[in-house]
């Protein structure tokens, strides 16, 4: 079983619309949660952090269920320029490594 | 401020020969990791470097991958010798501390292609 499961998707979308990603993981002493974009051929860049409280930024909110090991990240009003692949990433207390999703691609249409 | 740079962009070896990926970091990050993503699968962890000492080493997946960090500045990755399964994106990230206050910025990778 994957550390880190996500919807590979593709999720095709018009602009405007609202998409939701969902995210599970499976090591309970992860600590840390982030987002991160990854656009085609490019390296991975953190969107935002995720924390038990929710938190948004702008258009995207991430939202974190530690009793379900489950992160979310809402994006609303989507633009074409959203268009990417979507990674849910996990680190471990203690360790710094980051544990990365297989990520979930968002193509936005016009 | 110059970011994460990695060279080469692309390299294409046959079976059995050696190739050395180069990571430079943000200046200032003492902290240096390595991932790769092979087809088809997540990226994945193969070690981080805290100044020139390896920190954690968990995610190598076999003796013929050797890292260095000689002075604590730029780093290298040698596969030797590949194999057709090594074929991959191999991306370095730096950071100016660990724990998850500070960003992992990632690097463009390197695209390792084996025939």
């Amino acid at each position: 079983r994957k550390e880190v499961e996500q919807d590979p998707g593709p999720f095709n979308v018009p602009e405007g619309a609202t998409v939701a990603f969902n995210c599970t993981y499976s090591n309970s002493a992860s600590q840390s949660f982030f987002w991160y974009r990854q656009d085609c051929r490019k390296e991975p860049k953190l969107l935002m952090s995720v924390y038990s409280s929710g938190n948004e930024d702008g258009r995207f909110t991430a939202q974190l269920n530690r009793a379900s090991q489950y992160i979310s990240l809402l994006i609303r009003d989507s633009k074409l320029s959203d268009s990417a692949t979507y990674l849910c990433v996990c680190r471990s207390g203690g360790y710094n490594k980051l544990i990365f999703g297989a990520g979930t691609r968002l193509a936005v249409h016009p | 401020e110059a970011g994460v740079t990695q060279f080469p962009s692309h390299s294409v070896i046959e079976k059995g020969q050696t190739v050395t990926l180069r990571c430079d970091p943000i200046s200032g990050h003492d902290n240096l990791y390595w991932y790769r993503r092979v087809m088809g699968k997540e990226i994945k962890f193969l070690l981080h470097f805290v100044k020139e000492s390896k920190q954690d080493e968990s995610g190598m997946p076999n003796n013929r991958f050797l890292a260095e960090r000689t002075g604590g500045t730029y780093s290298t990755l040698k596969v030797q010798p590949a194999e057709l399964e090594d074929s991959g994106v191999y991306f370095c990230a730096s950071s100016q501390d660990f724990g998850s206050a500070y960003e992992q910025y990632f690097g463009p990778g390197t695209r390792l292609t084996v025939t």
